[in-house]
């Protein structure tokens, strides 16, 4: 069965500050997929970034960078000069086969991120 | 670019009352997720549809139904509403096993 943690159930910041969101997931499988979603308070799921499990290359998009280590099975997302639209809540999800589950997505309970001024 | 539409995006029941909620996925994509998503709470997977069969089934009540029809567009169907049915729910439609999940807006029903 797929699990995945995010330790982390608040995180307050000040403007500008880096903040790192972590990610622990289990999976048996060897070829799986991990994501990082965003939902605004507005609702929506804001997909941000996916990563497969061969691939473990570091990669840094703008203020965002994502940092995915095996051997740890981790996959932290950081926040670099955090900013108030930064505000939401963060899902990282585990896809994979275990089962026959026909690659579902499987959630971590999210961390609210507040960036306060 | 076309994205995954749900309908109605806002919906009010009363209790033992019916709602149907649909979901258009993107064109060509092959299977659709349903997810259910409680006041702070993450996702929960309730059912996934591949080529028009239901593939896998998650925490979804008895009182719930879905099919996926001959033009990929999925229904979900909630009968018998309770006060705890009250949620965002999201459909998703992915390309194929490899690919992103691409979500909806999401359909938010609340039941009084």
């Amino acid at each position: 069965a797929q699990k995945v943690t995010q330790a982390q159930t608040e995180i307050s910041v000040v403007e500008k500050e880096d903040v790192t969101l972590d990610c622990v997931y289990e999976t048996r499988d060897t070829t799986y997929y991990l994501f990082w979603y965003k939902q605004p308070p507005s609702g929506e799921l804001v997909f941000l970034i996916r990563r497969n499990s061969f691939d473990e290359q570091n990669e840094i998009s703008g203020r965002y960078s994502w940092n995915f280590q095996k051997s740890t099975s981790s996959f932290n997302f950081t926040i670099t000069a955090s900013q108030v639209v930064d505000s939401a809540v963060y899902f990282c999800a585990l896809r994979a086969s275990s089962g026959g589950s026909n690659y579902k997505l499987t959630f971590g309970k999210g961390t609210l991120l507040t960036v306060n001024p | 670019a076309a994205g995954v539409i749900q309908s109605p995006r806002h919906l009010i029941k009363e209790k033992r009352e019916t709602a149907t909620l649909k979901c258009y996925p993107i064109p060509r994509h092959d299977t659709v997720y349903w997810y259910q998503q409680g006041p702070g709470q993450d996702p929960q997977f309730l059912i996934s549809f591949y080529e028009k069969m239901q593939s896998d089934k998650g925490s979804i009540p008895d009182r719930f139904s879905a099919q996926q029809f001959s033009d990929y567009h999925s229904e979900l169907n909630m009968s018998s509403l309770e006060l705890g049915d009250s949620a965002l729910y999201f459909c998703a439609s992915s390309p194929g096993v490899a690919g992103e999940l691409f979500f909806g807006e999401g359909s938010r029903l609340t039941v009084l």
